[in-house]
């Protein structure tokens, strides 16, 4: 059972919007930590995509976007793509367990 | 341009021990905390360990605190994770991942991972 959580799937048709959630509680996100959101293919490193709730890195397409809010956190992606199929996972800092910790990751499926 | 490789992992008894390695380039490498993070089969990601650029800082998750030890070797810019007592909760492709930030730290690069199976 992951600290944060997130559904397990999700899908959209190309051109879509969707949005991922990620719950988190007073120890983690509503303490006022920081999520941030990496998008991971099979047999590749993971790829950071938000930062600090709502920044881009460079190179980031700005069909993604993220925003946070009390315990909760959500990464908005716009206009679908076939290459968005991918599994995508936030993360943030819990105080409770003095780690990093990850939600348990949404499998992305572009019909 | 960062990179992070990984290696040392395979195949070994419950019990038993191995060590990964991490060579990194591109970057100062004793300016940075370093991570390893692990995927089981199946699974999420899961944080597993981190130290400091001088080393004087150390964490561990939970579940590998006395089992594992994190190490680096500035010099070589190398990472290390020493792995003993394994247990097959402990099978995953553990990957290294540069740590940054300040208050909400997060991981801004990543390698490609290493396999890592325990099995009888």
């Amino acid at each position: 059972q992951s600290v944060l959580t997130q559904p397990p799937s999700m899908s959209g048709a190309p051109g879509q919007r969707v949005t991922i959630s990620c719950t988190g509680s007073s120890s983690n996100i509503g303490t006022g930590y920081d999520v941030h959101w990496y998008q991971h293919l099979p047999g590749t490193a993971p790829k950071l995509l938000i930062s600090g709730n709502s920044n881009r890195p460079s190179g980031v397409p700005d069909r993604f976007s993220g925003s946070k809010s009390g315990t909760s956190a959500s990464l908005a992606i716009s206009g679908l793509q076939a290459e968005d199929e991918a599994d995508y996972y936030c993360q943030s800092y819990d105080s409770s367990l003095s780690g990093l910790v990850f939600g348990g990751g949404t499998k992305l499926t572009v019909l | 341009e960062v990179q992070l490789v990984e290696s040392g992992g395979g195949l070994v008894k419950p019990g038993g021990s191995l060590r990964l390695s991490c060579a990194a380039s591109g970057f100062t490498f004793s300016s940075h905390t370093l991570t390893w993070v692990r995927q089981a089969p199946g699974k999420g990601l899961e944080w597993v360990s981190s130290i400091s650029g001088n080393s004087n800082y150390i964490h561990y998750s939970d579940s590998v605190k006395g089992r594992f030890t994190i190490s680096r070797d500035n010099a070589k810019k190398s990472l290390y994770l020493e792995m003993n007592s394994l247990r097959a909760a402990d099978a995953a492709v553990y990957y290294c991942a540069r740590l940054v930030g300040s208050y909400s730290n997060y991981f801004d690069y990543w390698g490609l991972g290493t396999l890592v199976t325990v099995s009888s």
